[in-house]
């Protein structure tokens, strides 16, 4: 069965500093990789995913991510965060092929980014 | 419409009472799925349907919950003898099938008192 476990609850950061999220993930079957972040009373928005090919995935906002399947690792980087990027970001796993509407999420991480 | 609609945005409701949660999905996607965000949690699947039919309801909690889509659009969310413990935002997001990508709503805040 697959599952996503987000290490960090919480991530305070300042402005202009880098920013890492982390997200670990077990699953039987291929993996396709989701980070989407919410907005204080928004609905949820894609950032970024990996369905398959380069590892590396470049999303929207500045953000990225590295799929690592040694490490089931699936964390996400910005070099430079902006006042604008507070918000909880959501690691999640497709639970069923390549589809990416059944989904199952990580707890969520808080970033904070302060001035 | 241009996005996923859910209606309404904040529903407070009495324990025991019985509520309708709705979803207008992105016009032309033929799949649509639930989920539910408890305070402090990531959303939990509840539902998916393909076209009509219910093809996976695997993550309804319990027979209080039900869900239909009459005309494989519009699909509307049902609690019967709502509980405190239902309180949460409830997210529905819709795709154009297969491995496409989906979009989801804002969500309808259901507070039971």
């Amino acid at each position: 069965a697959q599952s996503v476990t987000q290490l960090d609850s919480q991530v305070p950061v300042f402005e202009e500093a880098p920013v890492e999220l982390r997200c670990n993930y077990s699953s039987s079957v291929s993996v396709y990789l989701f980070w989407y972040v919410q907005y204080p009373n928004q609905g949820l928005q894609l950032l970024l995913k990996y369905l398959s090919g380069s590892t590396l995935v470049k999303g929207i906002n500045g953000f990225e991510a590295e799929f690592n399947k040694s490490q089931t690792s699936f964390h996400l980087r910005k070099p430079s965060v902006h006042i604008s990027d507070t918000a909880e970001y959501f690691c999640a796993v497709s639970s069923r092929g390549g589809s990416q509407g059944n989904l199952i999420f990580g707890k969520g991480t808080k970033l904070s980014v302060k001035p | 419409g241009a996005g996923v609609s859910q209606t309404p945005s904040n529903k407070v409701t009495e324990k025991g009472k019985y509520v309708e949660l709705r979803c207008d999905p992105i016009s032309g996607h033929t799949a649509l799925y639930w989920y539910r965000q408890s305070l402090g949690q990531g959303p939990e699947f509840l539902i998916y349907f393909q076209g009509t039919g219910a093809a996976d309801d695997s993550g309804l909690p319990n027979d209080r919950f039900f869900a239909v889509r009459p005309e494989g659009s519009v699909s509307t969310l049902k609690i019967q003898r709502t509980e405190r413990g239902d309180s949460a935002v409830y997210l529905c997001a819709s795709s154009a099938g297969g491995n496409t990508e989906a979009f989801f709503g804002q969500g309808t805040r259901l507070t039971v008192v």
